[in-house]
């Protein structure tokens, strides 16, 4: 039972590229979540979902893309990166509304 | 809207007992957690409080009052492993968002 994966770890982007984030569970968690933290920040959520083939925008959306094309990975996209992401990505998974479960985080630079 | 305050930072020594609060507006929400990150690492789950009142969990307690808008992490017998950041989060009425707090940085001395 590895929990809450993500790929990759680490990744350094030029500012325009694009790039995809990878979670994957395998708790059976119907719930999803995308988390950035930037230093010494709190967590703020980009994107959820409740379920297999649904999305929905959290605090700070724009920029990004998800997609939960099956029901233990949760993709996110960032279509054309800029400095501004450079953060720490968490995603996490719940059972509907218990507390989630994080995964080790992607920590990602812009240039 | 909502949003969570905590204090940015609180001191202490090995052994000693530390409050973290979380003070909060929001229209209602379905309950408080708490959640421990250490430098580098990843949010870990506490605490969790879905009435009024304590729960108590080892040396780690949590208190919600929703009529005051208020909880609290108390953590008791302080040891240089409990230096993290700890975070308050809820999830608001009518929404299946988790929202944390601001964060506040433990750091215990000997």
């Amino acid at each position: 039972n590895a929990g809450v994966t993500q790929t990759p770890k680490f990744r350094v982007l030029k500012t325009g590229q694009s790039m995809t984030l990878l979670c994957a569970q395998d708790m059976n968690h119907e719930y999803m979540y995308w988390y950035r933290q930037d230093p010494g920040m709190g967590l703020r959520l980009i994107h959820y979902s409740v379920g297999e083939g649904t999305t929905a925008k959290g605090e700070v959306p724009d920029g990004y893309n998800v997609s939960r094309l099956k029901k233990q990975n949760f993709l996110l996209g960032l279509e054309s990166a800029a400095p501004s992401q450079t953060s720490v990505y968490f995603c996490a998974s719940s059972y509907a509304w218990d507390p989630p479960n994080f995964g080790p985080g992607t920590r990602l630079t812009v240039t | 809207g909502q949003s969570l305050e905590q204090p940015s930072e609180v001191t202490a020594v090995e052994g000693a007992i530390v409050q973290i609060n979380c003070t909060y507006q929001t229209s209602g929400f379905y309950g408080l957690s708490w959640y421990q990150q250490h430098d580098g690492g990843a949010p870990t789950f506490l605490s969790y409080n879905a009435l009024d009142g304590l729960e108590e969990t080892g040396r780690f307690s949590s208190f919600l009052s929703r009529s005051d808008s208020y909880g609290y992490l108390l953590l008791q017998e302080l040891q240089m492993k409990d230096s993290a950041s700890y975070f308050c989060a809820v999830r608001p009425y009518n929404t299946d968002k988790l929202i944390f707090g601001t964060g506040t940085r433990l750091q215990v001395f000997p």
